[in-house]
């Protein structure tokens, strides 16, 4: 248990499908990041939100959108996915953003497939 | 641009010691992570540098040279558990961590 929680584990979709992965954070963090993780690749951050803002949208394709409505949970909503979108998604959680000692945690993430 | 290297798979006896290598290339430094992710599940946090020299945690310790852009994670008297991906991780000017692409490690009988 690592303290963020992601709903579903698995997920198997269509192109025309519109779903969403949900991540629950129980640290009192007040940062979230989504990040995707693909076979034999980096860890590519996607979304970062502080305090519910916003901070960082590393140039991912609109049919993600992301969703903080408060500092305890992260939403990122799926459609007309394309099967390269298949991929690990973590969530993760820290303190801050903005300090080198800060430690993020993740989630076990959600297992991804676009068919 | 940056960029984060290490080794993409290495294997270990059970009981030895083994040592992963990271080199690093990245606009700013503030601090080099390692974290383990075994197969299916998160990545968990093992340690963070930012200062040159050993850190050691009980069977793992982690080395930093920041005039070489390069650290390294020793794990001693290996256990099957151990294996693992091991990602090493570095926190650019920005704050931003710049991930290499994790070295699996493979521990035999």
């Amino acid at each position: 248990e690592t303290g963020v929680t992601q709903t579903p584990r698995h997920l198997v979709m269509g192109m025309t499908n519109k779903k969403s992965l949900k991540c629950e954070q129980h640290l009192g963090h007040n940062a979230m990041y989504w990040y995707k993780q693909s076979a034999k690749k980096p860890l590519e951050l996607m979304f970062v939100y502080n305090f519910k803002e916003q901070t960082e949208n590393n140039s991912v394709p609109s049919r993600f959108s992301p969703e903080c409505p408060n500092s305890s949970h992260l939403f990122l909503h799926l459609h007309t996915l394309q099967p390269e979108d298949s991929a690990l998604y973590l969530c993760a959680s820290s303190h801050g953003t903005g300090d080198s000692g800060n430690t993020i945690y993740f989630g076990e993430g959600s297992w991804l497939t676009v068919v | 641009g940056q960029n984060i290297d290490q080794p993409t798979e290495m294997t270990a006896t059970e009981g030895a010691i083994v040592q992963i290598n990271c080199t690093y290339q990245t606009s700013g430094f503030n601090g080099l992570f390692w974290y383990q992710q075994h197969a299916g599940e998160a990545p968990t946090f093992l340690s963070y540098n930012v200062l040159d020299g050993l850190e050691e945690k009980g069977r793992f310790s982690s080395f930093l040279s920041r005039s070489k852009g390069y650290s390294y994670l020793l794990l001693k008297e290996l256990q099957m558990k151990d294996s693992a991906s091991y990602l090493c991780a570095s926190k650019d000017s920005n704050y931003q961590l710049i991930w290499g692409a994790g070295t699996k490690l493979i521990i035999k009988p």
